[in-house]
């Protein structure tokens, strides 16, 4: 199957940074990527869709101006957390895929905890 | 609004079966997904389905029901490495080029296989 790389696969930083996380197709090429969030024993939360080239959908509730999301080429979207806070430390979680088939190839995560 | 409800865990022997039910209501329908979850790793496909009725892969078997809203996922002859979250996810709506993907999430199903 297709496989989605995440990068890093852990980041710790303190109150005020900002964190970029890449998500990388490896062998394909994604017309949109997704980025979900996750808290323990908790469900996978949309963040937002991702359209190569154009500007990323965020769901309701979900700051785009704190999370910013850059999909710069077909198997490349970033995610970069800004200002980060303690309540920022989550699980997060891209995925990408392509509109002609219906599945979504999720990368590992980044476990990202804020100081 | 949108809601996928499944059982928070539950635990069953080596070699045995386990049936994992899902409930949604959701604004619209355009397909469930199930994906199998190990701690701190990303989800994997496990099995898709649109249409009523029974989907059988392996070991695994997906059954839906539209018009209850319903959905399980059943795991024949368990093995110690079934033991994950088990992820209900349904597709609301049928895409337009941004949407295509969105996916809501229930909560996870831990199941846990004792020997």
């Amino acid at each position: 199957g297709a496989v989605v790389s995440q990068h890093p696969s852990r980041v710790i930083c303190k109150s005020g940074t900002s964190v970029k996380i890449e998500c990388r197709s490896l062998d394909f090429q994604a017309t949109t990527m997704f980025w979900y969030r996750q808290f323990p024993k908790k469900s996978l939360m949309l963040m937002a869709t991702s359209n190569e080239g154009s500007k990323a959908t965020y769901e309701q509730g979900v700051e785009k101006d704190k999370f910013l999301i850059n999909h710069a080429s077909l198997t490349l979207s970033t995610l970069t957390v800004t200002s980060a806070h303690p309540e920022d430390s989550s699980f997060y979680i891209c995925s990408a895929g392509t509109s002609s088939t219906y599945e979504q190839y999720f990368g590992p995560g980044t476990r990202l905890t804020v100081t | 609004g949108q809601n996928i409800d499944q059982p928070t865990e539950m635990t069953a022997t080596e070699g045995a079966i386990v049936q994992i039910n899902c409930t949604y209501q959701t604004s619209g329908f355009n397909g469930l997904f199930w994906y199998q979850q190990h701690a701190g790793e990303a989800p994997t496909f496990l099995s898709y389905n649109v249409l009523d009725g029974l989907e059988e892969k392996g070991r695994f078997s997906s059954f839906l029901s539209r018009s209850k809203g319903y959905s399980y996922l059943l795991l024949k002859e368990l093995q110690m490495k079934d033991s994950a979250s088990y992820l209900c996810a349904v597709r609301p709506i049928r895409g337009t080029t941004d949407s295509w993907g969105k996916l809501q999430f229930g909560a996870g199903t831990q199941v846990v296989v004792t020997p």
